[in-house]
């Protein structure tokens, strides 16, 4: 079973500020890689898919790249709603640990 | 407008089987590459991909969960049903199920569409 290592596990930054949250697989998932959003009580909500791709909706502040074992979803200048966690996933698979994106 | 919801018992007690449904709308699950999936997420952790079933009947489960689990359709009422076998207190979690269809770039699955979640306790 292929295992998503995120980092870091907390990231403390400012409104305005560039986030950069790390995932990386056991082994090569290709660009087979999802990212979620997850705010208290409520469902995840799909941000990026394929790496690299917006889901429907997804602000352009939201970026994702990498591809075999190494991604990271890049938030290019925090906005207050941002502050929430954060998971990748590969497809049909697993989930990561998850990050937890606070105000600094 | 693509809408999901959990329902199933609050609570079970060690060794029973736990049943949910998940019952959907805004899409069927006769549509050739449609998929709904259940997802998992005990208090205060991370989530856990439980298991998927598709269009077609093709299913998939969580590896170290697959001898517990079965997943099935009812493509006439539009329900996803998940058990889960010999309940123990660390299943306890807020169960989700999800939308999933093939991104257009890969024909990878990904869930787009949640359900509000259940959370289910087991004790006794």
């Amino acid at each position: 079973e292929i295992v998503l290592t995120q980092s870091p596990a907390t990231l403390s930054l400012s409104p305005g500020e560039r986030a950069t949250l790390s995932c990386r697989a056991s082994q090569s998932v290709s660009s087979y890689l999802a990212w979620y959003q997850q705010k208290p009580g409520q469902a995840p909500r799909l941000l990026i898919y394929d790496a690299s791709n917006r889901a429907t909706g997804i602000p352009a502040r939201f970026s994702g790249s990498g591809s075999g074992t190494d991604f990271t979803l890049t938030i290019s200048s925090l906005e207050p709603e941002d502050f929430a966690v954060y998971y990748c996933q590969q497809s049909e698979g697993t989930f990561g640990q998850g990050t937890r994106l606070e105000i600094k | 407008q693509i809408t999901l919801k959990e329902s199933g018992p609050t609570l079970v007690k060690p060794t029973q089987t736990l049943t949910l449904t998940c019952t959907f709308s805004g899409f069927s699950l006769s549509t050739s590459g449609v998929g709904v999936g259940w997802i998992r997420q005990p208090p205060g952790k991370a989530l856990e991909w439980l298991a998927l079933i598709y269009w077609n009947d093709d299913k998939r489960y969580s590896p170290s969960l697959k001898s517990r689990l079965t997943i099935t359709k009812d493509t006439s009422k539009n329900q996803v049903v998940l058990t889960m076998t010999n309940m123990d207190p660390v299943d306890t979690a807020t169960y989700y199920c999800a939308h999933s269809v093939p991104a257009y770039s890969s024909g990878q699955y990904y869930f787009d569409y949640w359900g509000q979640g259940t959370l289910v306790t087991v004790s006794s």
